[in-house]
This record gives C-alpha cells, sequence and structure tokens, in this order.
C-alpha cells in the first residue's frame, strides 16, 4: 500500500525548458513534504520542502506546489539544466510521526542538452 | 560541514559472516538513521536514534543490530544475514528527532552470498 506515489518512472526535458515533477499522496494526515535529488552512487540531497500551510514554496530555479485537496504535489524547475539530471524523490511526514519520512518510488529526470 | 560518511562503499558477505557498516555526521546532530533500499524501491526506515538512544526500530529482523557510541557514529552490526537482504543501506542525520530535513550519507551496496 504505497501512501506516496511517482507514477511516472521517467521524464526527459530539453535543456531550459520546464521540468515538472508530480507527486500524489493518499494519507490525509501528512503535512509535510520534501523533495529529496539523488545521484548515482551518492545518497539522496535535501532539495526542498513545503508545509501542508502553504501552496507554493520557491528556491530558486525550484518551486515545490501543493495542492491540498486533490493530495498533489509538484516540483517545478526552470530552467532545466543537464546537472539536473537525477532520480527525484517525493518524500512525506505527518505531525507527530517523530520525522519518519514516506518515500514515493522516485522519478529519473534526464535533461538533453 | 553537512557531509554525512559511510564506509564501506561496498560489502560482500557471506550468509554466516558477521560484519559491520559505519556512519560518521559532524554537524551536531541529534538524530541519526537507517535505511534500506532495494533497488527501484523507495528508501526503507529501519532504525531511528535520537540522543545516542533508540528512539524506532521499524520491526526490523535481529540479524541487524544498530549501535550508537556517540552522537557522531552509528554503527549498524551484521550476522547472519540473507541474501534477500542485499541492498543499499542509508545512513542518515538530521538536527534533531523530528527535524524534518534528513541528510544522507551514498549509501554502502551490500551484496549477501
Amino acid at each position: 500500500d504505497q501512501q506516496v506515489k511517482q507514477n511516472s518512472p521517467s521524464l526527459s526535458v530539453q535543456e531550459g525548458r520546464i521540468s515538472i515533477l508530480n507527486c500524489d499522496y493518499t494519507n490525509s494526515m501528512f503535512d509535510y513534504f520534501l523533495w529529496y535529488k539523488k545521484y548515482p552512487a551518492e545518497g539522496p540531497t535535501f532539495l526542498i520542502s513545503i508545509s501542508s500551510i502553504k501552496d507554493k514554496n520557491e528556491d530558486g530555479r525550484f518551486t515545490v506546489f501543493l495542492n491540498k485537496s486533490a493530495k498533489h504535489l509538484s516540483l517545478h524547475i526552470v530552467p532545466s539544466q543537464p546537472g539536473d539530471s537525477a532520480v527525484y524523490f517525493c518524500a512525506a511526514s505527518a505531525s507527530g510521526a517523530n520525522s519518519k519520512l514516506t518515500f514515493g518510488k522516485g522519478i529519473t529526470l534526464s535533461v538533453r542538452p | 560541514d553537512t557531509e554525512v560518511t559511510q564506509t564501506p562503499k561496498h560489502l560482500v558477505m557471506g550468509m554466516t559472516n558477521k560484519k559491520s557498516l559505519k556512519c560518521e555526521q559532524h554537524m551536531g546532530h541529534r538524530a541519526m538513521y537507517w535505511y534500506k533500499q532495494k533497488a527501484k524501491k523507495p528508501p526503507e526506515l529501519m532504525f531511528v536514534y535520537s540522543y545516542e538512544k533508540l528512539s524506532i526500530n521499524e520491526s526490523v529482523p535481529s540479524r541487524f543490530s544498530p549501535e550508537c557510541p556517540n552522537s557522531s557514529l552509528l554503527n549498524l552490526h551484521l550476522h547472519a544475514l540473507q541474501p534477500e537482504d542485499s541492498a543499499l543501506y542509508l545512513c542518515a542525520s538530521s538536527q534533531v528527532f523530528g527535524s524534518y530535513e534528513q541528510y544522507f550519507g551514498p549509501g554502502t551496496r551490500l551484496t549477501v552470498t
């Protein structure tokens, strides 16, 4: 029973264009969401997060949007760069869950030069 | 220094062997975590230590034995593992137990033969 779903296993985007990575969740208790980026042979790196009291959080080229009613969040990367090519994990946590993160399966982003 | 280090990078062990995985962080974080990640799957939480005390054990078999000798070090002792235990073992840390942003190490790729 997957509580965090990243239904598209991969995405390919041209350099300079926007990358949109989607994530859906089923547990209505989740109130904090994070995106991690993972290069091969490295551990996941924290990228950006959003609390359920917000619907948008922006950090440079990265913006995360949260639609609580749809239980959906998305990560926008603009403009996309070849160095953004990696696996992106969506993760969620619930207050009182002692910071336990539930991860999605990840999506592989390829940015073509 | 935002680095979590793990040794060894790769480990091959037989089912009767005893080995240990090591993790170290010098960010002053007081929560440390062990995750297991199988191919094409999200990381799965195994253990959480808070202030050097075991706070969460996600029903992990006793052939995995965690240890937190001090606030900077986390070990995972392995004994009588099964081939299905082959996976990437990730260590992570966060400021305190309850902080959502976790910093991951590169992982140890474990193969049980």
